[in-house]
């Protein structure tokens, strides 16, 4: 596509609960990062997919977060057992060499 | 590890005048990049301008400029003829080169006053 793609754009769910979120990267783009933007906070590093290399999962804040990409190209990130503090909006990118991101439009997840 | 920090959580300019956005890193690497991203209230991140530090001249795309002044581990963002749909949060970024994450600051909320 011409864009990166993320759905849902807004998830509302209840603690507890498990959540999915969707991002469809740009096509031919090897590299492919989840964020995420708590309110009045900049972006937190969460996973990095790169090519068919081992993800870099080192900003996942608990093991109830995980993420995968499927044939280099969609990638789910899944939060088990929502907390209320896992309510932000969840940024998706993907990039191709050093020419900086392209992002998708977020999802903003709200925990009840 | 990569840090950056953006020590102007607010600013807001008059419609066409200039305005100048501050952030500051500390990396170890000598090869990196730096941008500056722009986030309206739609959400959606757009690539403002890039830097490869290894280059000396200031990037500038139309009304955008940088300062970049590497020794200091500054780079600022100049906004020329400010408009009213230049508001928005915008966020200063750092990077290896490659595809490794940026690392990003919090943030500064630009207003533009009409």
């Amino acid at each position: 596509g011409a864009g990166v793609s993320q759905s849902p754009s807004n998830k509302v769910t209840e603690k507890g609960k498990d959540v999915e979120l969707r991002c469809d990267p740009i096509s031919g783009h090897t590299a492919l990062y989840w964020y995420r933007q708590s309110l009045g906070q900049g972006l937190e590093f969460l996973i990095y997919f790169q090519g068919n290399s081992a993800p870099d999962k080192s900003g996942l804040p608990s093991d109830r977060f995980s993420a995968e990409r499927t044939g280099g190209s969609v990638s789910t990130l899944t939060i088990q057992r929502t907390q209320q503090e896992d309510s932000a909006v969840y940024l998706c990118a993907s990039s191709f060499q050093g020419f900086g991101y392209t992002f998708g439009s977020g999802t903003r997840l709200t925990v009840v | 590890a990569q840090t950056v920090t953006q020590s102007q959580p607010e600013m807001s300019v008059q419609e066409a005048e200039t305005v100048t956005l501050s952030c500051t890193y500390d990396t170890s690497e000598s090869d990196y990049y730096l941008f500056w991203y722009k986030q309206p209230p739609s959400r959606q991140m757009i690539l403002v301008i890039r830097q490869e530090a290894y280059k000396q001249q200031n990037a500038t795309e139309n009304r955008f400029s940088v300062n970049f002044q590497k020794a200091a581990k500054s780079f600022s963002l100049k906004i020329s003829d400010s408009q009213l749909g230049d508001a928005a949060m915008y966020f200063c970024a750092s990077g290896w080169t490659g595809n490794t994450p940026l690392v990003f600051g919090k943030g500064t909320r630009l207003s533009v006053i009409a």
